[in-house]
């Protein structure tokens, strides 16, 4: 079995709805992360979160909420969805324990592809 | 601004070809830069991490090599399996910094 999973792998919603993304892992990490991707953009951060209580806003978190629901879950919503939130999003975990100082090393899912008509 | 620029956008190689990959960046004092292969439709695969200048890791035919402005993937005679997207991104020190800076990636196609 895969260690991070996502849900859905695909998603085709409406200008306006309300949408969530779930991701789980079972690395055991206790951080982890929402990213999306669009073509020449590369990958993007929207939110992070260390551990249940600690949340964070990323690089363009604007229309986007998250949910820690568990060391295990972490839940991406988008309350109301708009066109130019069409992207793949990624899931990533990441153990601090591994590395100390240095940086982490970040292990993704495989990725929800969203459409928003 | 921390930055990532990688270069080229797109590469072709016949099987059997050797190339680099380049990792430029912008960043002030460096936590470690990754590398990380990605296969579309999937999410991006960690492949090294390098801590500072000089450091080399390799895994099969690739290897990495760190520079204090600048990383290289070198492939060596690759293979058809080995195309795909190569990311590189960075981990700067600055206090408060959590976040990696990606580059938008190579996409390396090995022509059997």
């Amino acid at each position: 079995d895969a260690d991070v999973t996502q849900t859905p792998r695909n998603r085709i919603t409406k200008t306006g709805k309300r949408i969530m993304l779930e991701c789980s892992q079972t690395k055991g990490h206790d951080r982890m992360y929402w990213y999306r991707q669009d073509p020449g953009l590369g990958l993007r951060l929207i939110y992070y979160s260390f551990d249940v209580k600690d949340i964070n806003k990323g690089e363009i978190s604007d229309g986007y909420s998250v949910s820690r629901q568990a060391q295990a879950k972490f839940s991406l919503s988008l309350e109301s969805a708009i066109p130019n939130q069409t992207a793949l999003y990624f899931c990533a975990t990441s153990d601090p324990g591994t590395s100390g100082e240095f940086g982490d090393e970040q292990y993704f899912g495989p990725g929800t592809r969203l459409t928003v008509t | 601004e921390d930055q990532v620029t990688q270069s080229p956008e797109a590469l072709r190689l016949q099987e059997g070809e050797s190339s680099s990959l380049n990792c430029s960046y912008t960043v002030s004092g460096l936590r470690g830069l990754f590398w990380y292969r990605q296969d579309p439709g999937k999410g991006p695969e960690f492949l090294f991490t390098l801590y500072s200048a000089g450091e080399e890791k390799e895994k099969e035919r690739l290897k990495a090599t760190l520079t204090k402005k600048e990383s290289f993937l070198h492939i060596t005679a690759p293979k058809p399996e080995d195309s795909a997207t190569y990311l590189c991104a960075v981990h700067p020190r600055w206090a408060g910094s959590y976040q990696l800076t990606f580059g938008k990636g190579t996409k390396l196609s090995v022509i059997p």
